[in-house]
């Protein structure tokens, strides 16, 4: 079993409307929680830090379920320039600050016009 | 503030010749990593450095990979010799303590290794 699982995708919307991704993961002693979005042909860029409590930055929700190790974003009102693979990533503290982090495969979003 | 910055963004060589990648990772930054994304997979951990020194190599594949961070400022990573399953995308990231105690870790662009 992947330590993170995200929805295969593609998926391919319209302009304007709501899209959500999720993840699972693995192992229970994960402490840190991110979303990356990563261009074509670029490096992965971090979009948000995820909470337990929540949390939004403009059309952006993300959600954690540290009970289920499910994470979740939302993406409202999608832009064209969301388009971009979307990473699940997940960290733990492994000794001596190592923080490394493990991704999942990542889902692609088209958001087309 | 300059970013990470990644040499060559692209390599192109032989099986069994070497090539080494090299990081420069932001100014202050003493947490320092190499990841990898094969086609087709994930992106994974490959190593961790403290400044100069080698906290976690769990990642590196085999003994061909070595890497090196003399200093505590930029990082290389000799591939010798070079396989074709070698072949990816190796990308760096550095990282400091943030305010939230959290480990944001800022991505290079890359170094696109083609074995053929």
């Amino acid at each position: 079993r992947k330590e993170v699982e995200q929805d295969p995708g593609p998926f391919n919307v319209p302009e304007g409307a709501t899209v959500a991704f999720n993840c699972t993961y693995s192992n229970s002693a994960s402490q840190s929680f991110f979303w990356y979005r990563q261009d074509c042909r670029k490096e992965p860029k971090l979009l948000m830090s995820v909470y337990s409590s929540g949390n939004e930055d403009g059309r952006f929700t993300a959600q954690l379920n540290r009970a289920s190790q499910y994470i979740s974003l939302l993406i409202r009102d999608s832009k064209l320039s969301d388009s971009a693979t979307y990473l699940c990533v997940v960290s733990k503290d492994s000794g001596g600050s190592n923080y490394k982090l493990t991704f999942g495969k990542g889902t692609l979003l088209t958001v087309n016009p | 503030e300059a970013g990470v910055t990644q040499f060559p963004s692209h390599s192109v060589i032989e099986k069994g010749q070497t090539v080494t990648l090299r990081c420069d990772p932001i100014s202050g930054h003493d947490n320092l990593y190499w990841y990898r994304r094969v086609m087709g997979k994930e992106i994974k951990f490959l190593l961790h450095f403290v400044k100069e020194s080698k906290q976690d190599e769990s990642g590196m594949p085999n003994n061909r990979f070595l890497a090196e961070r003399t200093g505590g400022t930029y990082s290389t990573l000799k591939v010798q010799p070079a396989e074709l399953e070698d072949s990816g995308v190796y990308f760096c990231a550095s990282s400091q303590v943030s305010l939230a105690g959290v480990y944001e870790q800022y991505f290079g662009p890359g170094t696109r290794l083609t074995v053929t």
